[in-house]
This record gives C-alpha cells, structure tokens and sequence, in this order.
C-alpha cells in the first residue's frame, strides 16, 4: 500500500490565487515528521517546509503552510497569491522509524503550473 | 551556504559501460543518499549511507553499488549500464536525524542516457 499519496499528477492555478496541494499519509508510528519539497524544471530540490506529528500548530514557512490534520493523517500544502515561479514538481515525504533505523518514503509529486 | 555536488549534470553512456557519479557534501553529514527519480515514480531510494565505510541497500539496489570512502563523498557506480537505467539521479545528504531545523539537502541531479 501507498505510504504517501499525492493523488493530484497536475494542477492548473491562476497567478495570485492560492493552491493547495494534497498529501496523505499512512503510518503506524506515534513520531514522524512530514516534509514538503519544490522541485523546478531544473532538477534541483528545495526544502519548503516541516511538520513534526507532536507539533500542534501548522507549519508555516513565508507563502507556505502546511495544513496538518492527524486524524485524517493529510498534510496538504498551502501556498498563499501564488506566482509564476512557484510553477513545478512538488514532493511530499514522510519520515518514519526512530534513530538510526528512520526511513523516508516519498511521493509521487504533483506538477504546479501558474498560468498568468 | 551548505551545498551537495553532483559531479555531472548529463552524461551520456553506453549499453554495458561502468559509470561513476560522484556527491560531495559540504555539511560534515553522517547520512548520505542516492536517489533516482522518474516520471510519476517520485523520488526511490537506491542506497544510503550513515557513516564512512557503511552502506545500506535501499528500495531498487539491484543493478547499483555504492561506495563511501570519506564522509563528505558518496559515489554511485552502475557496474554495467543498461537502457532502463536511463534517468536522474539525485544525490542528498542529511544530518542523522531529519527533522525541525534539520532538514536533507540535495544536488542538482544527474540526468544519465544510457543508449
């Protein structure tokens, strides 16, 4: 089974509106931690931000945040009056175990397009 | 301004070469990685590293060796290249917990052919 499901393959979003993009998650552990990363047509990929499973706010990172809703184990990402240059693949990824024995497991990612 | 180099961006090579890709990491971290992403695949992991000398297969190893020298390089050797091995491959590294204000870098990616 899918440990992490990004059930959006491609978005379509209007310059200045705001996106939210999805991710589910399925874990047994009590401590994990929830990333979410860019990744432009130029291959690099760049951290945007962190939810640990104890934090009890949202993360929020400038236009980011991260709506975290443990119940329903979803950690969808937020990006306020979106830009041009938030056009591409974006990553969600799930740290699981402890120590040394943690794992990361990602997914699928979602194409972002801004159209002007 | 912490950093993690891959040694080629494109490489082309052919059916049953011996290919290294190189990965350097600035940030004195113990763990290491080698990733290769396709489409709709996201990113699967071949192997890690969280120490010198140490070595742990990850989800797709077959096909992959690594080798782990100094902590800072982290070395991708694909023995014999084959088509399906046609891809990029990301190179990241981590401090030995990822976590709040530790967060796991990456290079710019490797985009191999192999034809």
């Amino acid at each position: 089974a899918q440990k992490i499901t990004q059930t959006q393959p491609g978005m379509f979003v209007q310059e200045k509106e705001a996106v939210t993009l999805d991710c589910t998650y399925d874990t047994s552990d009590q401590s994990y931690g929830l990333f979410w990363y860019k990744q432009p047509s130029s291959g690099e990929m760049i951290f945007l931000i962190y939810q640990g499973s104890y934090d009890e706010q949202n993360a929020t990172e400038g236009r980011y945040s991260l709506n975290f809703q443990k119940a329903r184990k979803s950690a969808n990402l937020v990006i306020s009056a979106s830009q041009l240059g938030d056009s591409a693949m974006y990553f969600c990824a799930m740290r699981e175990g402890e120590g040394s024995n943690y794992q990361l497991i990602w997914g699928a990612g979602t194409k972002l397009i801004i159209k002007p | 301004d912490v950093k993690v180099t891959q040694s080629s961006r494109y490489l082309v090579k052919r059916t049953g070469e011996k290919v290294f890709l190189e990965c350097v990491q600035d940030m004195d971290h113990e763990n290491m990685f080698w990733y290769r992403q396709d489409p709709g695949l996201g990113l699967r992991l071949i192997y890690f590293s969280y120490d010198v000398k140490m070595k742990e297969k990850g989800d797709i190893p077959e096909g992959y060796s690594v080798s782990r020298e100094k902590k800072e390089r982290f070395s991708l050797i694909l023995e014999s290249a084959s088509t399906n091995q046609t891809s990029m491959y990301l190179c990241a590294s981590s401090l030995f917990y990822p976590g709040e204000g530790n967060t796991i870098y990456f290079g710019e990616g490797s985009w191999l052919t192999v034809v």
